[in-house]
């Protein structure tokens, strides 16, 4: 069974500080996809990142990056200066690779809110 | 282009009542799936449906039902609604194309749904 952890239910920081979000997974396939997702107040879901498990490459995004450590299944999401805007839930989320799944496992997401 | 758009956005019924969810899928995506959000927790996969038929399942009941159409609209449909199906309610859409494995989704804002 896949499973996704992320144990901070709830991130409260001022602006212009970096904040780290942390995710831990299970799975037993030797392949499959990692994915961050912000939810904002709106309640959509806004695509962020995707990782294939081959690739332990870090990623940076502007203010934002990524550290997908495979010998810990991690896969922690950093914002730097963080913003005001930032503000939202972020999920973590899982997927086995198979061609066209639409299967996310998510974890039960950080409340990141970034006070002024 | 356009995105995943759902309607409605918000309803309330009653318990035993039955309820049918919609979505257009954004422009270009033929393959849909639908994903339960309880309150405070991550989304949970119902279904989803390529080619008008249902291809993967989640652990939802029978009474969780859906359609797929050619124009790859969907709907869901909850029969004998309960008071824990009380949730957000999201329809994301995707291109399933070659083999680019697992996809990135584009999700709608969600219906909510209150059962009373």
């Amino acid at each position: 069974a896949q499973k996704v952890t992320q144990a901070q239910t709830e991130i409260s920081v001022v602006e212009k500080e970096d904040v780290t979000l942390d995710c831990v997974y299970e799975t037993r396939d030797t392949t499959y996809y990692l994915f961050w997702y912000k939810q904002p107040p709106s309640g959509e879901l806004v695509f962020l990142i995707r990782r294939n498990s081959f690739d332990e490459q870090n990623e940076i995004s502007g203010r934002y990056s990524w550290n997908f450590q495979k010998s810990t299944s991690s896969f922690n999401f950093t914002i730097t200066a963080s913003q005001v805007v930032d503000s939202a839930v972020y999920f973590c989320a899982l997927s086995p690779e198979i061609q066209g799944a639409q299967k996310l496992v998510f974890g039960q997401g950080t409340r990141l809110t970034i006070n002024p | 282009e356009t995105g995943v758009t759902q309607s409605p956005t918000h309803l309330i019924k009653t318990r035993g009542q039955q309820v049918t969810l919609r979505c257009s899928s954004q422009s270009g995506h033929n393959t849909v799936s639908w994903y339960q959000q309880a309150l405070g927790q991550g989304p949970q996969f119902i279904f989803q449906y390529y080619r008008e038929e249902e291809n993967g399942r989640g652990n939802f009941p029978p009474r969780f039902s859906g359609l797929q159409f050619p124009n790859y609209s969907s709907e869901l449909n909850v029969n004998a609604l309960e008071l824990d199906d009380s949730a957000l309610y999201l329809c994301a859409s995707s291109l399933l194309a070659g083999s680019s494995g697992a996809n990135v989704l584009t999700f709608g804002a969600g219906s909510r749904l209150t059962v009373l």
